[in-house]
Parts: structure tokens; sequence; C-alpha cells
């Protein structure tokens, strides 16, 4: 079955840049969307279609994507931006399978 | 405003069965693939399933293939999850999602799809 892979941890200092990557076979003909969790609450999208940023996110995050692996990047990243993040994607086979990945808890302190 | 409102969760035992529905609103439902997202306590996020906008195409896990049964009613709002044969592997928050577009458009900008606040699933003797 296909699997996204992501670092179960990172760990920053304030005004930092955290790499978040995520790595799939699939990524190089499908999109990568990420995910940030905070404790107790539900995901909100942050990126979309690999690079896209949706309005009310802050500028500080970004992502790209490049062969198989896809990085959300937080630049100058905030005590607040600690969080668990998940990338998201789809099978590429044709089985319309999606999947996310194990997540990332990005600690700032 | 857009929402998503989920219920139907509960305590269940194992191999009995119980039925999950989303409530819509706040944008055209049946313009929207949608999907259920369920989170173990303490895990990670697990996509459980997908239906098309018309509900003509259905997609699921392996880990719930033949036991679950996504379906929605476009004319009322309204998104379910009939789960049969349930485990204690199946304990989760149960969301519901618009996976294959997190994203709304109003005039120039796009916002996050929210999800809703989930339905908790416990199985257990």
């Amino acid at each position: 079955s296909y699997e996204l892979t992501q670092p179960p941890s990172v760990s920053v200092s304030p005004g930092q840049t955290a790499r978040i990557t995520c790595s799939g076979d699939a990524l190089p003909k499908k999109y990568a969307y990420w995910y940030q969790q905070k404790s107790g609450q539900a995901p909100v999208l942050v990126i979309y279609e690999d690079s896209k940023r949706p309005s009310g996110i802050p500028e500080r995050f970004s992502g790209s994507s490049s062969g198989t692996m896809a990085t959300l990047t937080i630049s100058g990243a905030q005590v607040e931006d600690e969080a668990d993040y998940y990338c998201y994607s789809t099978d590429s086979s044709g089985n319309h399978r999606r999947v996310f990945g194990g997540g990332t808890k990005l600690t700032v302190l | 405003e857009v929402q998503l409102l989920e219920s139907g969760g509960g305590l269940v035992q194992p191999g009995g069965s119980l039925r999950l529905s989303c409530a819509a609103s706040g944008f055209t439902f049946s313009n929207y693939a949608m999907s259920w997202v369920r989170q173990a306590p303490g895990k990670g996020l697990e996509w459980v399933s997908t239906i098309s906008a018309s509900g003509g195409s259905t997609y699921y896990a392996d880990s719930v293939k033949g036991r679950f049964t996504i379906s929605r009613d476009n004319s009322k709002n309204t998104l379910f999850l009939h789960m049969n044969s349930l485990r204690a592997e199946d304990t989760a928050l149960y969301s519901c999602a618009s996976l294959q577009l997190p994203y709304y458009c109003r005039g120039d900008s796009c916002y996050p799809f929210p999800w809703g606040q989930g339905t908790l699933v416990t199985v257990s003797s």
C-alpha cells in the first residue's frame, strides 16, 4: 500500500526556520497538501497543491515539492506554530487511495 | 459560514454497528466529494473513505473495506458512514472533511475548508 513518510519530530528555536519533509513515490505526479493540528483541535489546511497558501495562513508558511519529496517550510517559526503537521496526497496507481503521512511533531522552544 | 457537524458516535461492543452522520452547511454540498478521516487516541490521521460529489463512486481504505459503507443524501446536505463488524482498533475520533478540494474560494481569496470537531467511536466490551 502507498505510504507517505515524515520525520516523527522537528525542533527549532523561535525565529529559526523549520523544515518538515514528506516522502512518497507518487509525489512527482500528485500534489501534496499540509495540515496543522494543534493539541485538542481539528486539523487546518496550511498549504495546498504543493505550494499554495490559503488566505488567513501566515506568510511564514510555504511549501515546495521536488521529485519524491515535498517540504513544508516555516520561516521564522513562532511558539504558536508548535503543533503536529501532516502531509496528505493520493496514490497514482489508479486505485484512488488517499493517504496521510505519519505526522511530525514540531517543537518551538 | 462553511460548517461540518458530525454525530452518531458512541460506545459499541465488538462486532456491533453504528451509523455516523455529517451535516454540511454554508456551501453547495452536492458539488463536493467528501471523505471520512479518523484519529485513534494519541495517533495520527488515517483516511477512511471518500465518496464522489454525485455519490456514484466510493473508495475505502483497506482497513475498513467490506465493513464500512459511505453514502450521502445531497437533498439533505448530509454525509453518512455505516460501520459494521466493528473492532477495537476502530476506536477513534471520526471526522468528515473535503479532502479532494480542501479549500473554498470567495472572490479572489481561497480559505481552508474547515473540518468538524468529530464524533468519538469507542469499540469495547
